[in-house]
């Protein structure tokens, strides 16, 4: 399984635009990136999933370039809420056996 | 539709005995996977279920087992408990294989039991 490494923690303000970046260098052909966000004492949430090239939903985007050695979450105009811990993960599309590995995760803070 | 949901949301233990936590999943999901969060180890996979048979443990002692029932309801037992067995349980359901990418794959958590073994 894929190793991912994302900065430890990053500071923002309301209002901006947060890029996070994950890198995962050996990830195979098939798996895909996976975002969760969890906030303190509650479980995590699912964000966004890509494979390849660029995902939007309602809340976030996702740009994976073709080599898909990287993967940056996009946070459009973030507020005090989006303060959390956001998880990169590779999923493999058969699955895994080893469960979700979520690492360290990068500790966003929010600022007025 | 409703959430996953845990019960009990908190528990206090001493060494030595043994609990039961337990993990009702979103209608209609058919797996349900459960994870330790510490803050020193992070979140760590410990089992995953899928149609009452489990598929995939993680690396943790016997003492931690669960059992998945045809409601796809699903309760984890932790035996003989160590103070290092303090943590926050979060148990996810999804609609398809929780463990794999893909549509349909994505992993719903609930809030999580915090156990604390004194």
């Amino acid at each position: 399984l894929a190793k991912t490494t994302q900065p430890i923690s990053m500071d923002s303000y309301e209002g901006q635009e947060v890029n996070i970046t994950c890198s995962h260098n050996n990830i195979a052909t098939n798996d895909y990136i996976t975002w969760y966000q969890q906030f303190p004492s509650q479980g995590p949430r699912f964000i966004i999933q890509g494979y390849k090239t660029k995902v939007t939903n309602e809340v976030a985007s996702l740009f994976i370039p073709a080599d898909r050695k990287s993967s940056t979450l996009s946070l459009p105009r973030v507020s005090l809420s989006d303060t959390a811990v956001y998880y990169c993960l590779v999923v493999e599309s058969g699955g895994g056996a080893d469960g979700l590995t979520f690492g360290k995760g990068t500790h966003l803070i929010i600022q007025p | 539709k409703a959430g996953v949901t845990q019960t009990p949301r908190y528990l206090i233990k001493t060494r030595g005995q043994q609990v039961t936590l337990s993990c009702s999943p979103i209608s209609g999901h058919r797996s349900v996977s459960w994870y330790q969060q510490t803050p020193g180890q992070g979140l760590q996979f410990l089992f995953e279920y899928f149609s009452e048979t489990q598929r995939n443990k993680g690396n943790f002692p016997g003492r931690f087992s669960g059992r998945q029932f045809s409601n796809s309801r699903s309760e984890m037992n932790v035996s003989t408990l160590e103070l290092g067995d303090s943590a926050l349980y979060l148990c996810a359901s999804s609609l398809g294989w929780g463990l794999a990418g893909g549509r349909d794959n994505e992993q719903f958590f609930g809030p999580g039991t915090r156990l604390t073994v004194l």
